[in-house]
């Protein structure tokens, strides 16, 4: 069994479209994120939810917007895409605000065209 | 200057030599330290934490906290082709103390190669 999963894996899309990546965690963990890695491997954290409530909102175009249904899923919409958004975007989970240990999910490779 | 600085490499080594990763730091207030292991294509995996300055050992890996030298490190002894990867060194205040969520700060991660 997949502890977090993301769908789509890989997604291509043309500047200006909208779209969504959804997460699921099936740890029974209450806490969520999403990270953005860039093509120099540097992985920064952008949202964090803590039962449903949003807890670390970065300095992040307001073009994102995430959104958490109940505790074991986060989704990510992206309005309006740029070239500059391409990267992998990555969700995990970990147990309370103690994020020292968090379980990453595979990934989602957004690339603008 | 970055919060966390490591080396990106690459780093080549042959299987078996004993491997040396390196993170430094300059947020004084950082408690805890991770290092994550990420294969290519894949989600970032806990491979250690620690909690402040000290040694902890986990069969071929080590980690090590110098926190009056803001470096911390990751060993691993015996390395084998299956070790290559990328290793991201990421730490944290001590979320008692704050409100809100604990954040990790990455490193921008080694990419290490074992050699057969």
């Amino acid at each position: 069994d997949t502890a977090v999963s993301q769908t789509p894996k890989y997604l291509v899309t043309q500047m200006g479209n909208d779209k969504s990546i959804k997460c699921e965690q099936n740890l029974g963990h209450d806490t969520m994120y999403w990270y953005k890695q860039d093509s120099k491997k540097f992985l920064k954290i952008m949202f964090s939810y803590n039962n449903k409530e949003l807890i670390i909102n970065e300095t992040v175009p307001n073009r994102f917007s995430p959104k958490s249904p109940d505790k074991a899923h986060l989704n990510l919409h992206i309005n309006s895409l740029e070239l500059g958004d391409s990267a992998v975007y990555f969700c995990a989970s970990s147990q309370g605000l103690a994020a020292a240990t968090q379980y990453f999910g595979p990934g989602t490779r957004l690339t603008v065209l | 200057q970055k919060e966390v600085e490591q080396d990106p490499g690459p780093l080549s080594v042959p299987e078996g030599a004993i491997v040396s990763l390196n993170c430094t730091y300059s947020n004084s207030a950082f408690q805890y330290f991770m290092w994550y292991r990420q294969y290519s294509r894949k989600g970032p995996e806990l491979l250690m934490y620690t909690y402040s300055s000290g040694n902890k050992e986990d069969g071929r890996f080590t980690a090590q906290v110098d926190k009056s030298s803001k470096y911390i490190s990751l060993f691993i002894r015996d390395s084998q082709p299956s070790d290559s990867a990328t290793y991201l060194c990421a730490m944290s205040e001590d979320f008692r103390y704050f409100q809100g969520a604990q954040k990790l700060v990455f490193g921008q991660g080694t990419r290490l190669t074992i050699n057969p």
